[in-house]
């Protein structure tokens, strides 16, 4: 099993609906996890982070922890077109050979919301 | 969040050369730096992981004596691409983690490597 796994994609939404984007990970004792946003052709800039179980919400975006099932979401709302870019989960995995608490990333899923 | 510069953001050179790519924290102490490689329309691409002070930790598959690493300062490490052929041209990219302040990392704006 990959340490941290997303579906691909493309996600596409329209413009004002509800964007998911989801993402699992393998290591159970992780503590800490996080969202960057990918525009094509630049580097990730962070956008979430999230430590506990629960939801946390910052303006449009709501990131979603489940410890025990080991998922994270990212929830957009009202979704605009200039949302359109590749979302990577990140997650800091505490057993991960001999690199304990690096950040792992995700693959990402392309989003894509349609005027 | 906190910013990390890199530098250049574009450069191309020719078949033979060597490419220095510097990656710098500019308001905190980056413990950890990591570099990334990512082709079009593919996802990040780990290449290794540095610690200041210490020598860099290598993914498999990336050849250490062609990709030179040195991350004497907790606000400065450098990518040395050795011997650059065109399958080197890719998006380069630093990112930089303080796990004594915060566990995020935050990312330099990439350099896109092209070699003639």
């Amino acid at each position: 099993q990959k340490e941290v796994e997303q579906n691909s994609g493309p996600l596409s939404v329209p413009e004002g609906a509800i964007a998911s984007l989801n993402c699992t990970y393998s290591d159970r004792g992780s503590q800490s996890f996080f969202w960057y946003r990918q525009y094509s052709g630049k580097s990730p800039e962070l956008i979430m982070s999230i430590y506990s179980n629960g939801d946390k919400e910052d303006g449009r975006f709501t990131a979603q922890l489940n410890k025990a099932s080991q998922y994270v979401s990212l929830l957009i709302r009202d979704s605009q077109p200039s949302d359109s870019a590749t979302y990577l989960c990140a997650v800091i995995l505490m057993n991960y050979g001999g690199s304990q608490g690096n950040l792992i990333f995700g693959k990402g899923t392309k989003l894509s919301v349609k005027p | 969040g906190a910013v990390v510069s890199q530098h250049p953001s574009r450069v191309i050179c020719k078949s033979g050369t060597s490419v220095k790519i510097e990656c710098r924290s500019l308001d905190f102490q980056a413990t950890t730096m990591f570099w990334y490689r990512q082709f079009p329309k593919q996802s990040l691409m780990l290449m290794a992981t540095s610690n200041e002070g210490s020598k860099a930790t290598y993914e498999q598959g990336v050849e250490k004596d062609k990709f030179l690493i040195n991350h004497a300062s907790l606000t400065l490490s450098t990518l040395t691409v050795t011997s650059a052929h065109p399958e080197d041209s890719s998006f380069y990219i630093c990112s930089a983690q303080n796990r004594g302040r915060g566990t995020e990392a935050f990312f330099g704006q990439g350099t896109r490597l092209t070699v003639v």
